[in-house]
């Protein structure tokens, strides 16, 4: 069964840094790894999706690489803002099938 | 629609009570998932829909929850005798024939009384 992890559970840091967002998985057969945002109370905002062929995803601000034999993925989000602030979730499909399992998220605050 | 969206945004019931949740997916998108988050975890499968048909129902936490999409489009989740222990955001997500991004509508808040 497909196992995610999120570390930390929450940070805060303060505007203008870069950061990384840390986000395992158990098994490492998968063919996709997204990222999302979940702002209080609302949905969540794909951010960046990589497929198991690939090993990063870019846009703009934010960098996701994935090492899927290690069952690693980061988020590199560079010059944070106040706006970034939000909880940021890891998701694997598991074993291929079309269901994501999600980790417990990352808490991001970002001071001005 | 410019995106998924999800009806009601919010519900309150009482305890033993048969609610109903809808779900819009985007336009054309032939996969429909259906999520469920607690306070503080991350969303938890139900089950996902391709066209009309129930793909994968392994989600499903017991027989009292039923989803139904009969056109391929619209679908809704009901649960039957909810109990206090249902309530959670519902989440609802869809995607493309042979795409692999899920996009999320806003979600749910169930809230049994």
């Amino acid at each position: 069964k497909q196992e995610v992890t999120q570390i930390p559970a929450a940070l805060s840091v303060p505007e203008g840094e870069n950061l990384v967002l840390n986000c395992s998985f158990t098994d490492s057969a998968i063919y996709n790894l997204q990222w999302f945002r979940q702002d209080p109370g609302k949905g969540l905002t794909s951010l960046l999706l990589i497929q198991s062929s690939q090993r990063e995803q870019t846009s703009g601000r934010l960098n996701a690489s994935l090492d899927k034999s290690s069952g690693r993925s980061t988020l590199y989000i560079a010059a944070s803002q106040p706006g970034d602030s939000a909880t940021y979730l890891c998701a694997v499909d598991e074993g291929g099938s079309e269901k994501l399992v999600f980790g417990k998220g990352t808490k991001l605050t970002v001071n001005p | 629609g410019a995106g998924v969206s999800q009806t009601p945004s919010n519900k309150v019931t009482e305890k033993g009570k048969y609610v109903e949740l809808r779900c819009d997916p985007i336009s054309g998108h032939t996969a429909l998932y259906w999520y469920r988050q607690s306070l503080g975890q991350g969303p938890e499968f139900l089950i996902y829909f391709q066209g009309t048909g129930a793909a994968d129902d392994s989600g499903l936490p017991n027989d009292r929850f039923f989803a139904v999409r009969p056109e391929g489009s619209v679908s809704t989740l009901k649960i039957q005798r909810t109990e206090r222990g249902d309530s959670a955001v519902y989440l609802c997500a869809s995607s493309s024939l042979g795409g692999n991004e899920q996009f999320f509508g806003p979600g749910t808040r169930l809230t049994v009384l």
